[in-house]
């Protein structure tokens, strides 16, 4: 069956540190794969979306990477602030009729002043 | 954009009651998504509307939950006979796909969800 593997345990690091946050998946071949954001008590907020044939995709300080191979992306947050500080989570299309996104189970991030 | 909007934030019901969550999408948006959230879980996928076409309903947790979107608008999510195990966040998303309904990459506009509470 499809699955997505976040890192359940809580990632600390010290402000202007860079975070990186893995998504690793089975038994899907995404087109693409998203990232995004979600605060306690609030909805997700859309990050970035990289494609298949995009290795590396850049905004501000996200970089996302996506390799194909090793079935894997990587969601880094360079010169992190404690305003970063959220649950990140990855999500996969699934074939519903339409492709539905499928998100993992996020992982939180907690930067330090 | 004034956002997706969900009434209630918070509703608080007996086991056994049903409810109704309202959803208010993008205005420009064709499509609007209900999923549910648990605690330390990532959002779960149960239900789609293109316009005012439900075109995907298994994934709804049991024959107590319906959804309608009657005008293409707004969209409601009712329980029936609600159990202790529907206490969770229910959240609404919404996306424009095109006139085709062919961009299924974009991304997903979230509202802040209902929690839903079953004593």
């Amino acid at each position: 069956s499809q699955k997505i593997e976040q890192n359940s345990e809580a990632l600390n690091i010290q402000e202007g540190k860079t975070a990186t946050l893995t998504c690793n998946y089975t038994n899907y071949s995404p087109a693409y794969l998203q990232w995004y954001r979600q605060d306690p008590g609030r909805g997700p907020v859309f990050l970035l979306l990289i494609r298949e044939n995009e290795k590396e995709k850049r905004k501000e300080r996200l970089k996302v990477t996506f390799d194909t191979t090793l079935k894997q992306s990587l969601f880094h947050i360079t010169a992190s602030q404690p305003a970063d500080s959220a649950t990140y989570l990855c999500a996969l299309p699934t074939w519903w009729g339409s492709y539905i996104p499928t998100f993992g189970r996020g992982t939180s991030l907690i930067v330090h002043p | 954009d004034t956002g997706v909007s969900q009434d209630p934030r918070h509703k608080i019901t007996k086991r056994g009651q049903n409810v109704t969550f309202r959803c208010d999408p993008i205005s420009e948006h064709n499509r609007l998504y209900w999923y549910r959230q648990t605690l330390g879980q990532g959002p779960e996928f149960l239900t789609y509307f293109q316009n005012e076409a439900q075109l995907e309903k298994s994934r709804l947790l049991s024959d107590r939950f319906s959804a309608e979107r009657p005008k293409g608008s707004f969209s409601t999510l009712e329980i029936q006979r609600t159990e202790q195990g529907d206490s969770a966040m229910y959240l609404c998303a919404s996306s424009y796909t095109g006139t085709g309904g062919k961009s299924d990459n974009q991304p997903q506009h979230f509202g802040d969800g209902t929690r839903l509470s079953i004593l």
